[in-house]
Order: C-alpha cells, then sequence, then structure tokens
C-alpha cells in the first residue's frame, strides 16, 4: 500500500497545454510538498502545505498552481505548459511542518513536446 | 548558486568494500543534513541524518560524518552491497524544517556482486 502515491507517472504534453497531477498520502501527515527535479538532477522545492494552508512559495511562475482539497491530497495544476517545464515533479509529506524528513512519491515524469 | 554539491556523479565499488560519499556546502548557517536514497521510478527515502553538533551517527552499515570547519559531509556505507545500488542525494536546511532542506545532484552508486 503505497505511502505517498501520485498520479500519472508519465505525462506527455505539447506547449500551451493546461495538466495537472494528483498526489495523496495515506499517512495521516500534516504537510505536503511539492518539488521539481531539473535536468542538472537537483531537488528543488516548489511549495509546502501544512493543513491545507500554503506555507512555502518559492520563486515558481504562477502558471503553477498547487491545491489541497485537504491534508491528504496536493494536487499541483500547471497552466500553459512551457518546453522549460520538462522535469521529474516528486510530490512528498511528512509528519508535521518541524519534521526532520520526508516520504516521497515515486515521481511524475512530464514531457512539454 | 548550488549551495550542496555532490561532486562525483557515480561511483563504482565491489560487494563488501567501503562505499565513501562525499557532500560539500557553502552556507555555514546549514545546521541539519541528511541522506537520501533513490531507486530508479521511486522516490527518496530517508536514510540518515546529522546536526550540526555532531561529527558522526551511525545506522547500522550506514555511518554519516561532518566536518563543519571544511563544509563537507560524507556518507560511508560499510560493508556495501549490491542491494545498495541507488541514487544517493545529500540534503542540508538550517534547521530541522524538512521543507527548507536544499539538495545536492545525487550520485548513483552501483555495487558490483
Amino acid at each position: 500500500d503505497t505511502a505517498v502515491s501520485q498520479t500519472p507517472k508519465y505525462l506527455v504534453t505539447q506547449m500551451g497545454n493546461d495538466k495537472s497531477i494528483k498526489c495523496e498520502q495515506n499517512l495521516g501527515h500534516d504537510t505536503m510538498y511539492w518539488y521539481k527535479q531539473d535536468s542538472k538532477k537537483f531537488l528543488k522545492i516548489m511549495f509546502s502545505y501544512n493543513n491545507k494552508e500554503l506555507i512555502i512559495n518559492e520563486t515558481v511562475p504562477n502558471r503553477f498552481s498547487p491545491k489541497s482539497p485537504d491534508k491528504a491530497h496536493l494536487n499541483l495544476h500547471i497552466n500553459s505548459l512551457e518546453l522549460g517545464d520538462s522535469a521529474v515533479y516528486f510530490c512528498a509529506s511528512s509528519k508535521v511542518v518541524t519534521s526532520t524528513h520526508q516520504y516521497f512519491g515515486a515521481g511524475t515524469r512530464l514531457s512539454v513536446l | 548558486d548550488q549551495q550542496v554539491k555532490q561532486n562525483s556523479p557515480s561511483l563504482s565499488v565491489q560487494e563488501g568494500r567501503i562505499s565513501i560519499l562525499n557532500c560539500d556546502y557553502t552556507n555555514s548557517m546549514f545546521d541539519y543534513f541528511l541522506w537520501y536514497k533513490k531507486y530508479p521510478a521511486e522516490g527518496p527515502t530517508f536514510l540518515i541524518s546529522i546536526s550540526s553538533i555532531k561529527d558522526k551517527n551511525e545506522d547500522g552499515r550506514f555511518t554519516v560524518f561532518l566536518n563543519k570547519s571544511a563544509k563537507h559531509l560524507s556518507l560511508h556505507i560499510v560493508p556495501s552491497q549490491p542491494g545498495d545500488s541507488a541514487v544517493y542525494f545529500c540534503a542540508a536546511s538550517g534547521d530541522t524544517n524538512a521543507g527548507k532542506s536544499t539538495f545536492g545532484d545525487g550520485t548513483t552508486l552501483t555495487v558490483k556482486p
């Protein structure tokens, strides 16, 4: 039973399209995150939500909009996709916002053509 | 400006030998450090951590060493096993809040039988 699950695993789409990536955690954690792994393999945080409230919003284009309907879900919606958005996106969760480490999903590989 | 760097993209060792993975950081405000392990098609999983008040932390076959003056940490795996073959990420933060961690770009470890 996967603790942090993301769908889809792969997403291939055309420039200009709008797409969503879903994330769910069944660990009962309060805090969830979205990371982007760029072409140089660095994992960079994009957003963090604690109990459905946005607490971290890094310098991310406003085409990216996270939505947390409840504390077990954190979805990522991307408008007007660009070539540079191609990356692997990881969802993660932690028990509380002050937790020392996170539990990651398997990632969604987004390819924008 | 990458504040956490893993200068060896890959490392290959023989089963039973020691694996040493290195990580350097530039921000002297970092005081909490973690290592994550990632298998293909999976998300990173937490492996071991160390706070700046210590210079060594051990967990079974895994030991992390921290040299604050050199801004360097290393992960030792002894003895290495084929199942240890994975990508290893180090991460650092200014406090224990997981969402504030800065990740390195990973080192791919291959343990040969």
